[in-house]
């Protein structure tokens, strides 16, 4: 499986915007970038996904590097129930989702 | 609600003994995955179902087992249980051959005592 690259954690005040970088160096052609949450005590939650442009949902929206080795997720305005540990994966078709550690996101009042 | 419904939501059990997580994926969604996720090893991958067959295998132990139904609910089993099998138990279901996201339970918590 191809590996991806994330911080251990990060911090964001309330209301304002979070870039959460992802490294994925040796993505191949047909990787599509998925990202996923989970909070606290809850199963994963699908975030928002993408190939090669960015896209934009009601949850965040996911900027791609034009080379397609790093990708950014951006929840453009941060709650507290955004704390989440936060997956950066990269998947092809049916394949099984590969977890790394992800992204533990707290937020901050 | 996610639309995947596992079950129970928490299981405490003995050493030795052997339980049934069961999991009903959303409607329409064809494939079952299952996860483990324990404190010090995060999520890994167990195995996958689709249509009633097996289609990937991943760190999944010889003492535990699934099954997907023609009804496409899906069956981990268990047994022999260990203290290490403590972990949360999660499923997930997608629609096959799709780059859509895939939708998870909200988990059986195992606690083997």
């Amino acid at each position: 499986d191809a590996k991806t690259t994330q911080p251990n954690s990060m911090e964001s005040n309330e209301e304002e915007p979070v870039h959460l970088p992802c490294n994925h160096s040796t993505i191949s052609g047909t990787d599509y970038i998925h990202w996923y949450r989970q909070l606290p005590s809850q199963g994963p939650e699908y975030v928002i996904h993408g190939l090669t442009s960015n896209v934009n949902n009601r949850m965040a929206s996911l900027a791609i590097a034009e080379d397609r080795k790093s990708s950014t997720l951006i929840l453009h305005r941060a709650t507290l129930r955004d704390a989440a540990v936060y997956y950066c994966i990269l998947h092809f078709g049916n394949e099984k989702l590969t977890f790394g550690t992800g992204t533990r996101l707290t937020i901050i009042p | 609600d996610s639309g995947v419904t596992q079950t129970p939501k928490h299981l405490i059990t003995a050493t030795g003994q052997r339980v049934t997580l069961r999991c009903s994926p959303r409607s329409g969604d064809l494939s079952v995955y299952w996860y483990q996720q324990s404190l010090d090893q995060g999520l890994q991958f167990l195995i996958q179902y689709y249509n009633g067959e097996e289609r990937a295998k991943g760190n999944i132990l010889e003492r535990f087992s699934a099954q997907q139904f023609p009804d496409l609910h899906s069956e981990l089993n268990l047994s022999s249980l260990e203290l290490g099998d403590s972990a949360l138990y999660f499923c997930a279901s997608s629609v096959y051959g799709t780059n859509y996201g895939y939708t998870f339970g909200s988990g059986t918590r195992l606690t083997v005592v």
